[in-house]
């Protein structure tokens, strides 16, 4: 079964620290990976989405992808308490068949930020 | 503005009800999901669907079955809950594509 791993948290950063989220796939063939937010009892909702090799920034959110190494990482600069939650990372199946836009998900990460 | 509603927020049944859990959106999507998410499993794939009448079984079907009439409309149905069906269901959509899911807010299921 293909998989979507991530970093085992729960992650504890100082406010205005970098706080670095990483993430693994198994499926050499995703082409798209996505980054939500889930605030505890809220539904995730989209951060950012990357599908070319290297850097994507928004604000102070970076994704990196590394197809090669089959890594994806997000990074949160000058950390804020209010991004504290679980950060769920997910991939797209690769080619072989429409996906119908179905997602892998990771199992998430808590980032913690204290002031 | 993106719109996916889900018919409640929490939901307690008891154990052999027939359970409906009703999804909406109202962006067009052809592609609609239904998930549920536990601590430590984080979200699983119960059924999607990419067109009217048209479902696929994702990860964890069993116990479940869902109904797609309309396009906006995408329901989950527990033929008889058990207690093991006690979760967070989340229903999302995503337009053809690369693209991203929009979910609902989620329905908290107790069922006792």
């Amino acid at each position: 079964q293909k998989e979507v791993e991530q970093n085992s948290g729960p992650l504890s950063v100082p406010e205005g620290a970098i706080a670095s989220l990483n993430c693994t796939y198994s499926d050499r063939g995703s082409q798209s990976f996505f980054w939500y937010r889930q605030y505890s009892g809220k539904s995730p909702e989209l951060i950012m989405f990357i599908y070319s090799n290297g850097d994507k920034e928004d604000g102070r959110f970076t994704a990196q992808l590394n197809k090669a190494s089959q890594y994806v990482s997000l990074l949160i600069r000058d950390s804020q308490p209010s991004d504290s939650a679980t950060y769920l990372c997910a991939a797209e199946p690769g080619a072989g068949g429409t996906s119908y836009g179905k997602l892998t998900f990771g199992q998430g990460t808590i980032l913690t930020v204290h002031p | 503005d993106v719109k996916v509603t889900q018919s409640s927020r929490y939901l307690v049944k008891r154990t052999g009800e027939k359970v409906f859990l009703e999804c909406v959106q109202d962006m067009d999507h052809e592609n609609m999901f239904w998930y549920r998410q536990d601590p430590g499993l984080g979200l699983r794939l119960i059924y999607f669907s990419y067109d009217v009448k048209m479902k696929e079984k994702g990860d964890i079907p069993e116990g479940y079955s869902v109904s797609r009439e309309k396009k906006e409309r995408f329901s989950l149905i527990l033929e008889s809950a058990s207690t093991n069906q006690t979760s967070m269901y989340l229903c999302a959509s995503s337009p053809p594509g690369r693209d991203t899911q929009y979910f609902g807010p989620g329905t908290r299921l107790t069922v006792l």
